[in-house]
């Protein structure tokens, strides 16, 4: 079974609005943790957000937040007032604690922010 | 300032060749990943390690090799056995103090091209 899963392969959004990205994941350890990661055509991975299994609030980072329902075992990415520099793939991706040095990597969205 | 360095940016091997990407990261962290990406989809790993001189092989090893000589350095070897090497590889590095939310740091890339 998928770790992680991205069911939204490409997503559009217009300049300004939010948009959320979804994350679901599969693990059955006591302790994990979800992060976010951009990565712009030039091919760098950016760190946005992380989100760990027990804390309370949801995760927010300026423009980003983490819609985390752990019932539900999804960890959907909110980008608030979309920038045409917000265009790239956003990747989740999760650690576990009794796997804790292998990160798991869904297949990623295409985020494009029209003007 | 510290990070890690992948080199070099582009590659190009010919068929039945071997070729080594370099990865050196100064982030003084314990475990290192590699992960292949193709066109459009996520990260596979192909190998990671937690401490010099042992590795353990990811999800896509065959036709790779590494070494960890050095906790700074981990090099990629892409063998001649490997039937489809054209991609995007990543290098990746990770604190193993227990911290479950310390996040991966990433390496610019290598693009590898088989002609």
């Amino acid at each position: 079974a998928q770790k992680i899963t991205q069911t939204q392969p490409g997503m559009f959004v217009q300049e300004k609005e939010a948009v959320t990205l979804d994350c679901t994941y599969d693990t059955s350890d006591p302790s994990y943790g979800l992060f976010w990661y951009k990565q712009p055509s030039s091919g760098e991975m950016i760190f946005l957000i992380y989100q760990g299994s027990y804390d309370q609030q949801n995760a927010t980072e300026g423009r980003y937040s983490l819609n985390f329902q752990k019932a539900r075992k999804s960890a959907n990415l909110v980008i608030s007032a979309s920038q045409l520099g917000d265009s790239a793939m956003y990747f989740c991706a999760m650690r576990e604690i009794y796997n804790f040095n292998k990160f798991y990597f869904g297949s990623g969205t295409k985020l494009n922010v029209k003007p | 300032d510290g990070g890690i360095t992948q080199s070099p940016k582009y590659l190009f091997r010919k068929e039945g060749q071997n070729v080594t990407l370099s990865c050196e990261q100064n982030l003084n962290h314990d475990a290192m990943y590699w992960y292949r990406q193709d066109p459009g989809q996520g990260l596979r790993l192909i190998y990671y390690s937690q401490i010099v001189n042992d590795f353990q092989k990811g999800d896509i090893a065959e036709g790779y090799s590494v070494s960890r000589e050095k906790k700074e350095s981990f090099p990629l070897t892409v063998t001649s056995a490997q039937k489809n090497p054209t991609a995007f590889y990543l290098c990746a590095s990770s604190t193993q103090q227990g911290r479950m939310n310390t996040e991966a740091f990433f390496g610019q890339g290598t693009r590898l091209t088989v002609v």
